[in-house]
């Protein structure tokens, strides 16, 4: 099965820096997925990493460490529009396996 | 918009009824997954199917089933609806098996009174 773990909140000031952990136990691994979700909406990919180490996309950073079943998702330059809930997902390895396993989420609301 | 087209938005039914749920995915994506999101439980993976073809199930209740159309239209049906039920229904597709992104339709929120 699947365990991943991520905080449930975190607040931060507009403009400021913030890092949202998320660790997983799998029984596979084939990749690990950030999603943005604003309430009621659809999730949105932010990104993906299967390799270890740090995958940058403008604002975004996200990184990932195989051997500690580790992963953050970086955000820069907070803006308003960023609060919303952060979804990390692991996809499991094998044929039959190709779907995501998603944590709780980490609502991260940004204050002027 | 990502591309993924579900309808309806907004079902309103009651206990013991049963509603369908459909995805158009995204022009050229074969694979398409179901999740339900609930208030207590998160995001919750319910089945894929790709190309036609079932390839991966999940928490999927027997009241559930679901199938992918020739045209990769999919549809998600739920029977004897629960109270419990009630959560928003989202579909996704990837243009593989595993592609590494998945985009997400709008959603279903169905309650179920």
């Amino acid at each position: 099965g699947q365990n991943i773990d991520q905080p449930t909140e975190m607040t931060a000031t507009e403009g400021a820096i913030v890092q949202i952990n998320c660790t997983y136990q799998t029984s596979g691994f084939n990749g690990l997925f950030w999603y943005q979700q604003h309430a009621g909406e659809a999730p949105t990919f932010l990104s993906y990493n299967v390799l270890d180490g740090l995958e940058e996309k403008g604002r975004f950073s996200s990184f990932l460490s195989r051997s500690k079943g580790y992963s953050y998702l970086l955000l820069k330059e907070l803006q308003m529009k960023d609060s919303a809930s952060y979804l990390c997902a692991v996809r499991g390895e094998g044929t039959n396996d190709y779907k995501l396993s998603f944590g709780a989420g980490t609502t991260v609301t940004v204050r002027a | 918009d990502s591309g993924v087209t579900q309808t309806p938005k907004h079902l309103i039914t009651a206990t013991g009824q049963r509603v369908t749920l459909r995805c158009s995915p995204r022009s050229g994506d074969l694979s398409v997954y179901w999740y339900q999101q609930s208030l207590d439980q998160g995001l919750q993976f319910l089945i894929q199917y790709y190309n036609g073809e079932e390839r991966a199930k999940g928490n999927i209740l027997e009241r559930f089933s679901a199938q992918q159309f020739p045209d990769l239209h999919s549809e998600l049906n739920l029977s004897s609806l629960e109270l419990g039920d009630s959560a928003l229904y989202f579909c996704a597709s990837s243009a593989e098996q595993g592609g590494t992104e998945a985009f997400f339709g709008q959603g279903t929120r169905l309650t179920v009174v």
